[in-house]
């Protein structure tokens, strides 16, 4: 069965501190992958997305996700974490024509200490 | 530009009420997803629509809910005779194409709790 895994629920990191959210996937064919932010109330956010090509992908608010087929993985990672980032963060698949059914893990939290 | 717009962003009902959830797309944006976010979880897809189509709705509940988007006016999201168990945010997003021409943008949310 197509699924998203966030081995993490909640994580906390210093501010300046570097982050790395974990995202593994079971899909039956390379998925389209996503990353989203949810802040408190609020709706979610692209972050980054892959589709194909480098399988380092480049995102908003200095955010990166490495694509990994071997490890079926796509995880998130940040240099250095701002007190701004306290969010949820969500990973997502889609397939290839999919008709925006995707499908995501349960999200990481983020907290964020000074 | 406005975003994705969801009304009302808070929604009351008592058991066995109905409950209407409305989304106006982007400008633009012809495609709509709503999805369903429980507590803890993560969100849930429930349906796609183009205008005056419903093009996938493989996540919808069999029974209670449906959801239109009309030629005019917002997409809509009904649920009948709700039961606790609806209680949730319900997200609803657009996108100018199908999936794989973009991302999904999605709306702030309508939170319904069922009393």
């Amino acid at each position: 069965a197509q699924s998203v895994t966030q081995p993490d629920i909640h994580i906390t990191v210093s501010e300046g501190a570097s982050l790395e959210l974990r995202c593994n996937y079971s899909y039956g064919a390379t998925p389209y992958l996503f990353w989203y932010v949810q802040s408190p109330g609020q709706g979610l956010q692209l972050l980054l997305k892959y589709f194909s090509g480098d399988t380092l992908v480049q995102g908003i608010k200095g955010f990166e996700a490495e694509f990994k087929r071997s490890q079926s993985s796509f995880n998130l990672r940040k240099p250095s974490v701002h007190w701004s980032d306290a969010a949820e963060y969500f990973c997502a698949v889609g397939a290839r024509g999919s008709q925006g059914n995707l499908i995501f893990g349960k999200g990481t939290k983020l907290s964020v200490k000074p | 530009n406005a975003g994705v717009m969801q009304n009302p962003r808070h929604l009351v009902r008592r058991r066995g009420q109905e409950a209407r959830l409305r989304c106006s797309p982007m400008k633009g944006h012809s495609h709509v997803y709503w999805y369903r976010q429980l507590p803890e979880e993560g969100l849930k897809f429930m349906v796609y629509l183009q205008k005056e189509n419903i093009i996938d709705e493989s996540g919808m509940p069999k029974e209670r809910f449906s959801a239109e988007f009309p030629k005019e006016g917002p997409s809509i999201l009904r649920i009948q005779q709700v039961v606790r168990g609806d209680s949730a945010a319900y997200f609803c997003a657009s996108s100018p194409g199908e999936l794989n021409t973009g991302e999904l943008f999605f709306g702030e949310g309508s939170r319904l709790t069922v009393l």
